[in-house]
């Protein structure tokens, strides 16, 4: 158990629909990380928030949007849902800002039909 | 980032070490390599890291070559519960904190 939580782990929706899957740190941990792992495209970085600001943005679209709040726990919605969203995200949290060890929550998987 | 290069897939016998290679010839000079696991569909596991010596932990051994343009990751008495992929990663310390996942290697360890 790496102490990172995410709610919830399984998530099925039509296309078009928004969702908010939520990631809570490990205790004192800073820093938040959303990726995204899809079949064909294997573990992408979508984005970092620390400390409630955003710090790095990877391949996220304009449709996903994030955000960490006050008590550091974050949350990934994902808006006008494509088939192609259906992939399992996994939020990671590290102490620093800086590359440093990450640790994964055990994911959300999304499935849009 | 630096890219790495790895084996797709490699088997082991259970008992018997596993080394895992992984080439990253572009490496900087501070840029680290970071060793991360997926076993089946969880959340990658963080395993071992290291800048030019060799590193080791309760987990496994990390052996950087001196030039630091490959390093090998041993995993000294492999166990069927360390059937995963295996990502070498590269990324500087202090620019940013995005992991870079390349396709990994999937070690079956075989009874």
């Amino acid at each position: 158990d790496s102490g990172v939580t995410q709610t919830p782990k399984h998530l099925i929706t039509a296309t078009g629909q928004r969702v908010t899957l939520r990631c809570s740190p490990r205790s004192g941990d800073l820093s938040v990380y959303w990726y995204q792992q899809s079949l064909d495209q294997g573990l992408q970085f979508l984005i970092q928030y620390y400390n409630g600001e955003e710090r790095a943005k990877g391949n996220i679209l304009e449709r996903f949007s994030a955000q960490q709040f006050p008590d550091l726990h974050s949350e990934l919605n994902l808006s006008s849902l494509e088939l192609g969203d259906s992939a399992l995200y996994f939020c990671a949290s590290s102490v620093g800002q800086l590359a440093e060890t990450q640790y994964f929550g055990p994911g959300t998987r999304l499935l849009v039909l | 980032d630096a890219k790495t290069t790895q084996p797709t897939s490699m088997d082991c016998a259970e008992g018997r070490a596993a080394n895992l290679p992984c080439n990253h010839s572009t490496i900087s000079g501070n840029e680290y390599v970071y060793w991360y696991r997926q076993i089946h569909s969880q959340g990658p596991q963080y395993i071992i890291h290291g800048l030019k010596n060799n590193e080791t932990n309760e987990m496994a051994s990390l052996i950087i070559t001196e030039d630091r343009k490959s390093s090998t990751l041993i995993l000294p008495h492999a166990t069927l519960r360390d059937t995963a992929v295996y990502y070498c990663i590269v990324g500087h310390y202090n620019a940013g904190n995005m992991l870079t996942f390349g396709g990994g290697t999937r070690l079956m360890v075989k009874p």
